[in-house]
């Protein structure tokens, strides 16, 4: 079957740390990966998304790449800020079906 | 274009009684999920619609959770004879159509306590 598994928290990390937070996936077939960020009070948001082995998604300086070898999608950010405190959650999207598999989240906490 | 809406943006509701949960998709998108987020807890899926129909149920919790969808738009989530369990920021999302490269886009929430 179609799962996610992700590091779990919480972080905690001093601003401009280096940030990685880890996921690797189960899926039958040639999934797509995404990762969304919920920050304090708001709703779920796209981060960042890759459709392909080898692809890397990037936004917000933020960055991750498609590792079918590895089926792993980790997270990375070379200098947090205090701004990126939120919520992580990677997700993965079914080849075939419409379902979606959410990670458990990641809380992530940056202080100055 | 208009996001994803749901409304109420609050619901306080009594132990027992029944609530509705309403969700508006963004116009077009043929995909609809719910899910259920306690608080510092991950997503939980509840349900997703393709079009009108609801080919996968498999995560509502139990009898009393009912969902329906109609005209390929708007969504409702009934929880009848609602628990103190139940309460949980209730998430919507819609999706343009069934290829795995396309995202999900999330609503704001209905944020349900049950007194």
């Amino acid at each position: 079957g179609n799962s996610v598994t992700q590091m779990e928290g919480p972080v905690t990390l001093s601003e401009e740390a280096f940030l990685t937070i880890n996921c690797t996936y189960t899926a039958t077939g040639y999934p797509s990966l995404f990762w969304y960020v919920q920050y304090p009070g708001e709703g779920l948001q796209l981060l960042l998304k890759a459709t392909k082995a080898d692809d890397k998604g990037s936004n917000k300086g933020f960055e991750a790449t498609y590792r079918k070898e590895t089926t792993s999608f980790h997270l990375e950010k070379g200098s947090v800020q205090v701004s990126d405190s939120a919520v992580y959650f990677c997700a993965l999207s079914a080849e075939t079906g419409n379902q979606f598999y959410f990670g458990t989240g990641t809380s992530l906490t940056v202080i100055p | 274009g208009a996001g994803v809406s749901q409304s109420p943006s609050n619901k306080v509701t009594e132990k027992g009684k029944d609530v509705e949960l309403r969700c508006d998709p963004i116009s077009g998108h043929t995909a609809l999920y719910w899910y259920r987020q306690r608080l510092g807890q991950g997503l939980e899926f509840l349900i997703y619609f393709q079009g009108n129909s609801a080919p996968d149920k498999s995560g509502l919790p139990s009898d009393r959770f009912s969902a329906e969808r109609t005209g390929e738009s708007v969504s409702t989530l009934t929880i009848q004879r609602t628990q103190q369990e139940d309460s949980a920021v209730y998430l919507c999302a819609s999706r343009s159509q069934g290829l795995a490269s396309y995202e999900q886009y999330f609503g704001p929430g209905t944020r349900l306590t049950v007194t």
